[in-house]
């Protein structure tokens, strides 16, 4: 079964830092990597996802099929990003859309 | 615009009860999923579905179930709830092809007491 790990419960950076959140997973097949993103008292939503290469709101994330890693950073924190990260996997089964497996998630915390 | 929305969004209740939290969209998407959300665990899934009259388990599927009768619903049904199943329901909807983006509702707090 796939498993994704972010070790990382709390992280607090200053404004201005960068930031670097963790997420490794286990899976046997090529897997697809997202990360979403709930702000306080919000839904969560999608911030990106590996397949479309994008950089959403300064973040990026690459996939390290080596390290079997998808870590999310930013070079510059601004206030704004303060909120709770979860990475996730959806896995390959050739049907219809799996659903996703989540890390436990990082609260990400950006200090004036 | 199309959405997707959860009712109700907060609901207590008592063991043992049957209680039911309704998921609809209206994007026509085919594939439906239901998470529970608890602190150190992330999300979890519980069932999802393709399509109409298909259903799947997940992960934590023991004494949860849903059904799917139209596209835009698949209601959840806690079959006699357990204060183990306190906890915060997270639906969501994607698109038939491939390993969408999952869209997300806004959430049900339930409170089994």
């Amino acid at each position: 079964a796939q498993r994704v790990t972010q070790p990382e419960k709390l992280l607090s950076v200053f404004k201005g830092a960068p930031v670097e959140l963790k997420c490794n997973y286990s899976y046997s097949g090529s897997p697809e990597l997202f990360w979403y993103v709930q702000y306080s008292r919000q839904r969560l939503q999608l911030l990106l996802r590996h397949i479309s290469r994008e950089s959403i709101k300064g973040f990026t994330a690459d996939l390290n099929k080596g390290e079997t890693s998808f870590h999310l950073k930013k070079p510059f924190a601004q206030e704004e990003d303060s909120a709770m990260y979860y990475c996730a996997l959806s896995p390959y089964s050739g049907g219809g859309a799996d659903g996703l497996t989540f890390g436990k998630g990082t609260h990400l915390i950006i200090q004036p | 615009d199309a959405e997707i929305t959860q009712s109700p969004r907060h609901k207590i209740t008592e063991t043992g009860r049957q209680v039911t939290l309704a998921c609809h969209q209206t994007w026509n998407h085919n594939n439906m999923f239901w998470y529970r959300q608890d602190l150190g665990h992330g999300l979890r899934l519980i069932h999802y579905s393709y399509g109409v009259q298909d259903t799947n388990k997940g992960e934590v599927s023991d004494g949860y179930s849903v059904s799917r009768s139209n596209t835009e619903d698949l209601p959840l049904t806690l079959e006699s709830a357990a204060s183990s199943q306190t906890s915060v329901y997270f639906c969501a909807s994607s698109e038939a092809e491939g390993r969408d983006t999952q869209y997300f509702g806004p959430g049900t707090r339930l409170t089994v007491l």
